[in-house]
């Protein structure tokens, strides 16, 4: 099993700045990275795939980077609306998937 | 645009199965290439993948759940089932459905979720 580590687990940011999330796999996924935010009480929303293509709808303040077995999320002005938990998924072996624990954004 | 939305029981006995359905609208449960995708959320954790189905009925499911998971698709309804089998009170968690692509499997859609408590 491909094993999803995200760090911080919780990260402290203020309105406005920028916010810098990792993901890391214990073996190469290559580009087969998906990130999602959840909003408290909401299911999971799609952000990014392929590492670093932005979903339909999503602003482009939103950015992801990354491949084999480190991954980013930046987000680089921080919105009231962007505090949230955010996953990372692999789709290497899909369909068999693993995300990882989540990093909670909270306002500083 | 496909929407899913989760139902079933939300309180189940321990030991006992652990039945949800998932009704897709919007687009035909039975079109090529789509998997039907089953995730968990204990309260307060992060999310789990149970187990999908592709449109063919192929299914695949968590090793980690020790083959207790059953995933069935119904075209006439176009809803799609998780049955989890002896349970406990650790697979208390939301239960989400979503839907992946062979050639975009990221889960997007999904539903709401439900919430599912194992208890006596």
């Amino acid at each position: 099993e491909i094993v999803m580590t995200q760090s911080p687990a919780t990260l402290s940011v203020s309105p406005g700045e920028r916010a810098t999330l990792s993901c890391r796999a214990s073996q190469s996924v290559s580009s087969n990275l998906a990130w999602y935010q959840q909003r408290p009480g909401q299911a999971p929303r799609l952000l990014i795939y392929g590492a670093s293509t932005r979903a339909t709808g999503i602003p482009a303040r939103f950015s992801g980077s990354g491949s084999g077995t480190q991954f980013t999320l930046t987000i680089s002005s921080l919105q009231s609306e962007d505090f949230a938990v955010y996953y990372c998924q692999q789709y290497n072996n899909w369909p068999r998937y693993t995300f990882g624990q989540g990093t909670k954004l909270e306002i500083k | 645009q496909l929407q899913l939305q989760e139902s079933g029981p939300g309180l189940v006995k321990p030991s006992e199965t652990l039945s949800l359905t998932c009704t897709v609208s919007g687009g035909s449960i039975s079109r090529s290439s789509y998997y039907w995708g089953w995730i968990r959320q204990p309260p307060g954790k992060g999310l789990e993948w149970i187990g999908s189905i592709y449109y063919s009925g192929n299914t695949y499911d968590n090793p980690s759940l020790k083959s207790r998971v059953t995933i069935s698709v119904d075209t006439s309804k176009n809803q799609f089932s998780l049955k989890l089998s002896s349970v406990t009170a650790a697979d208390t968690a939301v239960y989400y459905c979503a839907t992946s692509h062979h050639d975009f499997p990221w889960f997007d859609p999904w539903g709401q979720g439900t919430l599912v408590t194992v208890s006596s």
